[in-house]
């Protein structure tokens, strides 16, 4: 079975600073896809950004990057100079053949002013 | 990007008694839609997959009695909490699929469930 694991509960930065937020998961398959949703206080869950696992290039979605090592893998999710309403839930999850989509445990970030 | 409604968007039962939350796609078709629960500073967990015109398949450790999933046209989906205990109150969550392959993901407001 596939597991995603987030190991940074908490992130706390200052406004205008980049943020890294870390993700790894197993799996056996060699296609899927790796998301990262945000989920502000309203619950709402947003997709922020999604990979392919089959493209070498990071995917990129205005100030949201991704650093997709599949080797190793890794999803990390950097956010570039950030904003008051980047503060919420963010969740990494992965997603293959059946379509199910599996989250990781979350990390809480909070951008400060 | 695709809109997912999600109604109530909360309510509050007494125990025993049955309640229905509905997952509409107001733009486009989905064929295969996911119920989730989350508790509180936790992460989404999965309950069961529905499809259009069959019966749903649900995770391991989820009762299907308790948690009735019909997915009767291709635009709407609903869960029906029956029986309801105060153990059930949570957050539910929707979510369809959409785009290439069937592949992106979109989750209705969700719907706080409080069982008193």
């Amino acid at each position: 079975a596939q597991t995603v694991t987030q190991s940074q509960p908490e992130m706390s930065v200052q406004e205008a600073e980049t943020v890294t937020l870390s993700c790894t998961y197993d799996t056996s398959e060699n296609n899927y896809y790796l998301f990262w949703y945000k989920q502000p206080p309203s619950r709402q869950m947003i997709l922020v950004i999604r990979q392919e696992a089959y493209k070498q290039q990071n995917a990129t979605e205005n100030r949201f990057s991704v650093n997709f090592q599949k080797a190793a893998k890794s999803f990390s999710l950097k956010i570039s100079d950030s904003q008051l309403g980047d503060t919420a839930m963010y969740f990494c999850a992965f997603m293959s053949g059946a379509q199910k989509l599996v989250f990781g445990q979350g990390t809480r970030l909070t951008i400060n002013p | 990007g695709a809109v997912v409604s999600q109604h109530p968007s909360w309510v509050i039962c007494k125990s025993g008694t049955s309640v229905k939350i509905e997952c509409r796609s107001l733009d486009f078709q989905a064929t295969t839609m996911f119920w989730y629960r989350q508790f509180p500073k936790q992460s989404l967990m999965l309950m069961a997959t529905s499809n259009e015109g069959s019966k749903a398949t649900y995770e391991q450790g989820v009762e299907k009695d308790k948690f009735l999933i019909n997915h009767a046209s291709l635009t709407l989906s609903t869960l029906t909490v029956t029986s309801a205990h105060p153990e059930d109150s949570s957050f539910y969550i929707c979510s369809a699929l959409t785009g290439s392959g069937n592949t992106e993901a979109f989750f209705g407001q969700g719907t706080r469930l409080t069982v008193v």
